[in-house]
């Protein structure tokens, strides 16, 4: 079957760090990779996403890259602010199953000042 | 820009009472899909519908039902509450089947005492 395995949480930056979160995939076909971000309290918001290989997402500052060869599609920014505090889940999207998401288990990242 | 609306907010039932969830999707998107989020854990895909026919079916309970209306809006009805149906439930909206990106409502949170 689909999934999608992230790095278990939580990470604890200071402001201004370099983040990484590493996000890796099982699909039987080609999906499209999501990043979602959710705010305490909050629901689910779209970050970017890449719907074939080699594809780069970015918004907000944040990037991934869909990379087939390692499926794998890890989320880096540059430099975080403690308003990047939040749980950040990795998806994908199967046309030929529906379009339903498979999400990871979610990166709760923890940026301090 | 409109998103998705979802009612109630928040909802306190006992257990084997009913609840009814909303769902209105963004206009003109046709497309619906429901997931549940425990806590603690990652969405999990519930059903979805595109042109008021459901399309696809996850780990939906049979105690619960849904079906999407001639406006496209839809509803999540919940029958005999367990304990363990409290969660964030969330709605998504997108336009065209095959169309990936879907665009989630802020959610409904759900009691069952």
């Amino acid at each position: 079957g689909n999934s999608v395995t992230q790095m278990e949480g939580p990470v604890t930056l200071s402001e201004e760090a370099f983040l990484t979160i590493n996000c890796t995939y099982t699909a039987t076909g080609y999906p499209s990779l999501f990043w979602y971000v959710q705010y305490p309290g909050e629901g689910l918001q779209l970050l970017l996403k890449a719907t074939k290989a080699d594809d780069k997402g970015s918004n907000k500052g944040f990037e991934a890259t869909y990379r087939k060869e390692t499926t794998s599609f890890h989320l880096e920014k540059g430099s975080v602010q403690v308003s990047d505090s939040a749980v950040y889940f990795c998806a994908l999207s199967l046309k030929a199953a529906g379009n339903k998401l498979t999400f990871g288990g979610g990166t709760r990242v923890l940026v301090k000042p | 820009a409109a998103g998705v609306i979802q009612s109630p907010r928040h909802l306190i039932k006992e257990k084997r009472e009913t609840a009814t969830l909303k769902c209105y999707p963004i206009p003109r998107h046709d497309t619906v899909y429901w997931y549940q989020q425990g806590p603690g854990q990652d969405p999990q895909f519930l059903i979805s519908f595109y042109e008021k026919m459901q399309s696809d079916k996850g780990s939906i309970p049979d105690r619960f039902s849904a079906q999407q209306f001639s406006d496209y809006h839809s509803e999540l009805n919940m029958s005999s509450l367990e304990l363990g149906d409290s969660a964030l439930y969330f709605c998504a909206s997108s336009f065209g089947r095959g169309m990936e990106t879907q665009y989630f409502g802020p959610g409904t949170r759900l009691l069952v005492l």
